[in-house]
């Protein structure tokens, strides 16, 4: 089955703590993209991949860290996590044949304390 | 500013009703419009694409429309259920240069019975 899963699906953590969101889509698309979504605000794009190798900041980049070392994963960093990057965090993926139709994940709820 | 606006950012309607929904973009230019559904604490789906010299197109109950004139859609959703309620969310792709995607903050639509 066609599919973008991502793990935890849930997490509470403390601020400063380190911790990474796994994302990884067995479709062979060469997009990949991190969204936040919080109450009134809609989703918002964190990073994206091109491709292997090739990321790119999105809109709210700050605090965050990606890597794509693999076409099929692009794990999520939080370095030193703190309150306000307490969301609901998609991954998606795609491909350009699609004309851009973002796959997403079953999302991961992260709460900072 | 490439910026997609939706409107309402809410509705509540009786099942069996018809109803539409307005996404206003500035995004130029662009090579598609996307409509999304997301259920509640779930990744977004795509409902319909159209692309810039499209003016409609429809996925069973739910049919979109483009103006590329006058940079508006619409999602008009006929004789609505329960399982309608959900959050509708207008993506436009921003295609100067790159590729990246404009997201509206959507329009959460509650389906009464």
């Amino acid at each position: 089955e066609a599919q973008v899963t991502q793990n935890p699906r849930y997490l509470i953590t403390v601020t400063g703590k380190k911790l990474t969101v796994t994302c990884s889509q067995n479709m062979n698309h060469e997009y990949m993209s991190w969204y936040r979504q919080d109450p009134g605000l809609g989703l918002r794009q964190i990073y994206y991949s091109m491709n292997v190798e090739v990321t790119d900041k999105g809109d709210v980049p700050e605090g965050y860290k990606v890597s794509r070392k693999e076409k099929r994963n692009f794990p999520l960093i939080l370095e030193s996590p703190s309150p306000n990057q307490t969301s609901l965090y998609f991954c998606a993926s795609s491909w350009v044949g699609s004309g851009y139709e973002q796959y997403f994940g079953p999302g991961t709820r992260l709460t900072v304390t | 500013k490439n910026q997609v606006e939706q409107s309402p950012q809410s509705l509540i309607i009786l099942e069996g009703k018809n109803c539409t929904l307005q996404c206003n973009y500035t995004v130029s230019p662009f090579s598609n419009l996307r409509w999304y559904k997301q259920d509640t604490g779930r990744g977004p789906v795509s409902l319909t694409i159209m692309t810039f010299s499209e003016n409609t197109k429809s996925n069973g109950r739910y049919t979109a429309t483009l103006d590329a004139d006058t940079k508006q859609s619409s999602l008009h959703i006929t004789a609505s259920q329960l399982s309608d309620s959900a959050s509708y969310i207008c993506v436009v792709t921003f295609s100067g240069g790159y590729n990246k995607l404009i997201f509206g903050a959507g329009t959460r639509l509650a389906v009464h019975p």
